[in-house]
């Protein structure tokens, strides 16, 4: 079946440094989406792209909509310890009436205090 | 406001045994659908449903069958157990009014494990 590629698959980072993580995908998305999992926990939406070229914030999050639609990144600046889970990108067909998304592989994201 | 909950949270079973995961929403959503979780693989969709009596099959629907008899419920069944099946288990819900402004509602998952 379809995925997109995240990248990275994971990251040790410490406390105070940004983070960067991308998707990409063979086919195009009319929009992107970013959710984070904690542990024992199911994900939640951090940030929702709808428009090709737009940039939004949420906090120290901040996430890209590829011109091309066909990717999309996610950057998270000054890490804190609390930022620590999995990072998933999905995306969904302009074409889709069924709401149903596709999700990267994710990226788990260690702090080091 | 509960939102989408999972039961069980934890079970483990045997090859061969059957069991039903139960999903419930109160947010009177109209999309429901079944992620499994592997490491590595992100989340697949295994069934997914648009309304009531109605159900469809997602990315991985081998081994699993589903129902949604009521609106606010969505049934995930395994007849035969498989190893190939130990994952943790996602519902999730959205409105297809919003389906663009509300994306999924996350319900925290089943871990089961098959021996």
């Amino acid at each position: 079946g379809q995925q997109l590629n995240q990248s990275p698959q994971s990251m040790f980072i410490q406390e105070g440094e940004d983070v960067s993580m991308n998707c990409t995908s063979s086919s195009i998305f009319n929009t992107w989406l970013w959710y984070k999992q904690d542990p024992g926990e199911g994900p939640v939406l951090l940030i929702a792209l709808y428009k090709a070229g737009e940039l939004t914030s949420n906090g120290r999050l901040t996430a890209q909509f590829g011109i091309t639609r066909k990717d999309s990144f996610l950057n998270i600046s000054a890490s804190i310890p609390s930022d620590v889970g999995i990072y998933f990108c999905a995306g969904l067909h302009g074409s889709s009436n069924t709401g149903k998304l596709i999700f990267g592989q994710g990226t788990t994201l260690q702090v080091k205090p | 406001n509960a939102g989408v909950t999972q039961t069980p949270k934890f079970r483990v079973l045997k090859t061969g045994q059957s069991m039903t995961l139960l999903c419930a929403q109160d947010m009177n959503h109209e999309y429901m659908y079944w992620y499994r979780q592997d490491p590595g693989m992100g989340l697949r969709l295994i069934h997914y449903s648009v309304g009531e009596g109605t159900t469809a099959k997602g990315e991985v629907p081998d081994g699993y069958n589903v129902s949604r008899l009521k609106k606010q419920n969505f049934l995930l069944g395994l007849e035969s157990a498989a190893p190939s099946q130990t994952s943790v288990y996602f519902c999730a819900s959205t409105s297809p009014v919003n389906s663009y402004n509300s994306p999924l509602h996350f319900g925290n998952g089943t871990r089961l494990t098959v021996t």
